[in-house]
This record gives C-alpha cells, sequence and structure tokens, in this order.
C-alpha cells in the first residue's frame, strides 16, 4: 500500500491556467507538506500543515494556496499558472512533533509540473 | 540566517568508502536528518542524529558534532546503486527542518 501518493505523477500545462495537484497519506500522521524541487534539485518547503496550524514559507506567493479537505489530504492549488512554477512538486507527511525523532517525513513520488 | 552547506557533487569508485560532509548554522538544533534521493523520485529518509558521536546502520554511518556544526554521511563498500543525492537536513528551535541543496554522488565501477 503506497503511503504518501500524489496525482497526477505529470501535468503540462500553459500559462495564466489554474491548477490543482492532490496528495493522501494513509499513515495517519498529523502533519502534510508541500515542497517544491526546482532543476537545481534544492528542495523548498511551501507549507506546512497540521489540524491546528498553516505554516507559509513566506517566500511563496499567493497564487499557491493548500486545502485540506480533511486530515490525510493535502492539496494544492496554483492560480495562474507562470513559467517559473515548472519544477517537480513534493507532498509529505509526519508526525506531530513528541520529539524531533517525529519529523521524519515520507514523501510522496513528486509531480512533475511544466508550464508551457 | 540559516544555512546549510554541503558539497554540490561528489564521485567515487563502487566498493569504496565515501563520507559527504555536512556543515549548519541554525537558530537552535533539535536532530539532524540525513535523506537518499535517487533521480526522479522521492527522498527517503536514512538516519537522525541530536546526539554527537557517530550512529551506524550497515554500510551506511551519520556523524554529528554539535560543537562544530558538523556532520558526514560515510558510506561503505559502494554499490552502484548508491549513486544518488545526498540531502542534509537540520530541525532548528522552531522545529522547522531546514534543508540543504543536496550531494550528488556519482559511484564510477
Amino acid at each position: 500500500d503506497t503511503a504518501v501518493s500524489q496525482t497526477p505523477k505529470y501535468l503540462v500545462t500553459q500559462m495564466g491556467n489554474d491548477k490543482s495537484i492532490k496528495c493522501e497519506q494513509n499513515l495517519g500522521h498529523d502533519t502534510m507538506y508541500w515542497y517544491k524541487q526546482d532543476s537545481k534539485k534544492f528542495l523548498k518547503i511551501m507549507f506546512s500543515y497540521n489540524n491546528k496550524e498553516l505554516i507559509i514559507n513566506e517566500t511563496v506567493p499567493n497564487r499557491f494556496s493548500p486545502k485540506s479537505p480533511d486530515k490525510a489530504h493535502l492539496n494544492l492549488h496554483i492560480n495562474s499558472l507562470e513559467l517559473g512554477d515548472s519544477a517537480v512538486y513534493f507532498c509529505a507527511s509526519s508526525r506531530s512533533p513528541d520529539s524531533a525523532l517525529l519529523y521524519e517525513q515520507y514523501f510522496g513520488p513528486g509531480t512533475r509540473l511544466t508550464v508551457t | 540566517g540559516q544555512n546549510i552547506d554541503q558539497p554540490t557533487e561528489m564521485t567515487a569508485t563502487e566498493g569504496a568508502i565515501v563520507q559527504i560532509n555536512c556543515t549548519y548554522q541554525t537558530s537552535g538544533f533539535n536532530g539532524l536528518f540525513w535523506y537518499q534521493q535517487h533521480a526522479g523520485e522521492a527522498p527517503t529518509f536514512l538516519s537522525y542524529n541530536v546526539l554527537d558521536g557517530l550512529e551506524e546502520k550497515g554500510r551506511f554511518s551519520s556523524f554529528l558534532s554539535r560543537s562544530k556544526g558538523y556532520s558526514y554521511l560515510l558510506l561503505k563498500e559502494l554499490q552502484m546503486k548508491d549513486s544518488a543525492s545526498y540531502l542534509c537536513a537540520v530541525i532548528d528551535s522552531n522545529y522547522q527542518l531546514i534543508w540543504g541543496a543536496g550531494t550528488k554522488l556519482i559511484i564510477k565501477p
């Protein structure tokens, strides 16, 4: 069984469009994350979210918004896509932190977004 | 600011040993992770250090010196499948995970 899943795996779209990427985890984790990994392979956190708190990386444009229908899902919605949004987007999850080790994150397979 | 430094790329020979270094400057410290990421795949957990010293797990070991802000990942008996990027990540005092840019390890026969 897949622990963290994302759909779609590949997404090709045109500038100006709005798109969503879905993420689901079946690990019973309380916290979920979205990362962007660009062509230089640097993994940059965009959001972390649990049922209590949304933490937003202040460098993320407000065209990006996380939406969580329930604890097992954290979707990423992107408005008015730009060329620079092309990257691989990873979803991840972890247990709520009672100790730092619980920050071990489990990653989804990634969604490769190409904006043309 | 918060900073994690790793070499961009390293090359090693199959069967040999390689050490990947990571230095960090963060606001507080609550642990350090090493992750492995194969090309086109998601990162996967390798190790966690919070106390000084060496943690050994099979062919992989991770070392931490908190006073020096330094860690290394040691890979022994290298195999071709170890070709991947290795990411160092530190948990700061706010329990935020700060990621390094990763070290691409190339294994040659």
